[in-house]
């Protein structure tokens, strides 16, 4: 079936400095992507829609300079944390829509990470 | 805005027994969809049913199937002959035709199911 992968699984930063996620489709193209964030034993929060070849769509609340999101191709979607501070730690999964497949959503295997 | 809620934080079955969770959502839209999404600690999200909103029929997969009931808002999970492998968090979803798909998701069930 459809896949979507995201790298890394897991990674560690200093504060200050950024970090790039990556969610690639691997077997479809989508214009249309999601990242959310999941606190441990919370519901994912909804923080973006990523559209290909246009600004991406922030939920409210979210900060956008913050959170950059990148979708330069049909398969892949960037999330930028810049100036990563420690209450940025969690784990953020996003998903794509196949649009050829009735619409079906896939999600990432999600990334942890750690701002120390 | 749509909400989804899932009442029950934890919930506990023996195993071969069948449980339900409950989901309730609200909406002023008329063409959406329902998830039920199972996260095992892996933390992968696997979809585990379906249900469009213009379908009467209640959506089954194997030994999971649903009780939508559209006008009450109300979207049950049933899990027949529970298996240890069917403990994670479940979660409700609720996805907008009308606005993007983007999905809200409810806060979450932890099925616990005891051997």
């Amino acid at each position: 079936g459809a896949v979507v992968s995201q790298h890394p699984s897991r990674v560690i930063c200093k504060s200050g400095t950024s970090v790039k996620i990556e969610c690639r489709s691997l077997d479809f193209q989508a214009t249309t992507m999601f990242w959310y964030r999941q606190f441990p034993k919370q519901s994912l929060m909804l923080m973006a829609t990523s559209n290909e070849g246009s600004k991406a769509t922030y939920e409210q609340g979210v900060e956008k300079d913050k959170f950059l999101i990148n979708h330069a191709s049909l398969t892949l979607s960037t999330l930028t944390v810049t100036s990563a501070h420690p209450e940025d730690s969690s784990f953020y999964i996003c998903s794509a829509r196949d649009e050829e497949q009735w619409d079906t959503i896939y999600f990432g295997e999600g990334s942890w990470l750690t701002v120390v | 805005a749509q909400t989804v809620t899932q009442s029950q934080p934890e919930m506990s079955v023996q195993e071969a027994e069948t449980v339900t969770l409950s989901c309730t959502y609200d909406t002023s839209e008329s063409d959406y969809y329902l998830f039920w999404y199972k996260q095992p600690p892996s933390r992968q999200m696997i979809l585990v049913i379906r249900q469009e909103a213009y379908k009467q029929q209640n959506a089954t997969e194997n030994r999971f199937s649903v009780n939508f009931q559209k006008a009450a808002k109300s979207f049950s999970l049933k899990i027949s002959d529970s298996q240890l492998g069917d403990a994670a968090m479940y979660f409700c979803a609720y996805r907008s035709e009308a606005n993007a798909g983007k999905s809200t998701f409810g806060d979450g069930t932890t099925l616990t199911v005891k051997p």
